[in-house]
């Protein structure tokens, strides 16, 4: 299995911070990276694909970068609603995996 | 508009069988190749199971976590999935989810919203 690691696991921030969050996958992955969105009690949904990918009606201050082993998403100007958590996914094999999650909270 | 809506979850002992759906509809369903992930509550998401598509001969394959306990399957003329879940253990305790993968990136969209499974004596 090709572990994912999030970092941090958490962070807190301001409206209007740069946000980043990385991302490493055991091994290479090449760009098969995805990154999502969970606010509490709903389900993911995709902001990232194919490592820098944005996925059609996504704000353009998401963005993603990294090929190989090493990803970021960057949120460049946080909004209110950016406040969730972000899942790393790689889809490069079976069992596909997540990294543990992203909490961004409010400072 | 494409969605995916799960179903089945309960409350059931541990030792237990339940068997979840997920009803597809917006696109071509025959062709596209579906998945379970799962969620425990205030935990990360992970992936449980996934069928391929009859081209690909229906190929299955599961988290090591389940395997020999869960049985997803299809019926491409209803547009359904199921996921049979067989030797329930407490830790199975979690809202599953159906989804589907897109493009070459094989990303998750969309999610269903989810059905909870309650393992519980």
């Amino acid at each position: 299995d090709i572990q994912m690691t999030q970092s941090p696991s958490s962070l807190s921030a301001s409206v209007g911070d740069r946000v980043t969050i990385t991302c490493r996958a055991r091994q290479s992955i090449s760009t098969y990276l995805n990154w999502y969105q969970q606010k509490p009690g709903r389900a993911p949904k995709v902001l990232i694909y194919g490592a820098s990918s944005l996925e059609g009606g996504v704000p353009s201050r998401f963005s993603g970068n990294g090929s190989g082993t090493d990803f970021t998403l960057t949120i460049s100007s946080l909004q209110h609603e950016d406040f969730a958590t972000y899942y790393c996914q790689q889809s490069y094999t079976t069992p596909r995996t997540f990294g543990q999650g992203t909490k961004v909270e409010v400072k | 508009e494409v969605q995916l809506v799960e179903s089945g979850g309960g409350l059931v002992q541990p030792g237990g069988s339940l068997k979840l759906s997920c009803a597809a509809s917006g696109f071509r369903f025959s062709d596209s190749a579906m998945h379970w992930v799962r969620q425990a509550s205030g935990k990360g998401l992970e992936w449980v199971a996934f069928i391929r598509s009859k081209a690909k001969n229906y190929a299955t394959v599961y988290a090591a976590s389940v395997q020999g306990r869960f049985t997803i399957s299809r019926d491409d003329s209803n547009n359904m999935v199921y996921l049979q879940m067989n030797s329930l253990k407490i830790e199975d305790t979690a809202v599953y989810y159906c989804t589907r993968p897109i493009g070459p990136a094989n990303y998750f969209d969309p999610w269903g919203q989810g059905t909870l499974v309650t393992v519980s004596s």
